[in-house]
């Protein structure tokens, strides 16, 4: 079975330029997460999204946007790119939401310069 | 604000021998407990997990311990291998909440 997969796998941007990352979820998973991994740190809650609906935002600027289809995959979209969004981006599916097992993707690895 | 944090950032262990890993959380509502596993360029890997109305669980080669009265968990890896090399996360959750509050994360290194 295939687990969540991302992409790409990695992108180079520069300054103020825009970002769109790809998530699809394992088959049959309908909650879909986002999280910031800067190097060295744990990951930082992005968003989440259950049925289409944003479920849960963490403390980012608006620049950060993100979506879910119905088949369940997932965009995440950031504006305005900043030297600072240099990050693995982590995208995490579960069956239902609230206290069920996340299932990470490998992420996306994002560098602006 | 509320955090999970690590006592010690990086762990060097034998090959053979067993390692634990801790972790002190802060948020008193925290519900739901899990250890990841995350190897280099790749995403973080659910390792085990724990209810608050539980203070052990054990797995296959790892045992989670919970104690609520001083907020603190730790990860106890038996008969460590080459494999176990990573870094470890714990991270919390609230009840019917999906947000996982991660730590900073102890980087176990196996010497051969």
């Amino acid at each position: 079975d295939a687990g969540v997969t991302q992409s790409p796998t990695h992108l180079i941007k520069t300054r103020g330029q825009q970002v769109t990352l790809r998530c699809s979820p394992i088959s049959g998973h309908k909650s879909v997460s986002w999280y910031q991994q800067v190097l060295g740190q744990g990951p930082q809650f992005i968003f989440q999204y259950y049925e289409k609906e944003e479920r849960g935002r963490g403390n980012f600027p608006d620049r950060f946007s993100a979506r879910q289809f119905p088949n369940y995959s997932s965009e995440l979209n950031v504006n305005a790119l900043l030297l600072g969004d240099s990050a693995l981006y982590l995208c995490a599916s579960s069956l239902v939401a609230g206290n069920n097992e996340q299932f990470f993707g490998p992420g996306t690895r994002l560098t602006v310069l | 604000g509320e955090s999970v944090g690590l006592h010690l950032p990086t762990l060097s262990v034998q090959e053979g021998d067993n390692s634990i890993i801790n972790c002190a959380y802060s948020n008193s509502a925290s519900d739901y407990f899990i250890w990841y596993k995350q190897e280099s360029g790749k995403g973080p890997q659910f390792i085990i997990d724990i209810r608050s109305n539980m203070d052990k669980r054990q797995g296959q080669r790892v045992t989670v311990l919970l104690n609520k009265t001083v907020k603190h968990l730790s990860l106890q890896i038996a008969a460590t291998q080459p494999g176990d090399s990573a870094v470890y996360f714990c991270a919390d959750q609230d009840f019917g909440n999906e947000k996982l509050t991660f730590g900073t994360g102890t980087r176990l290194t196996i010497i051969p």
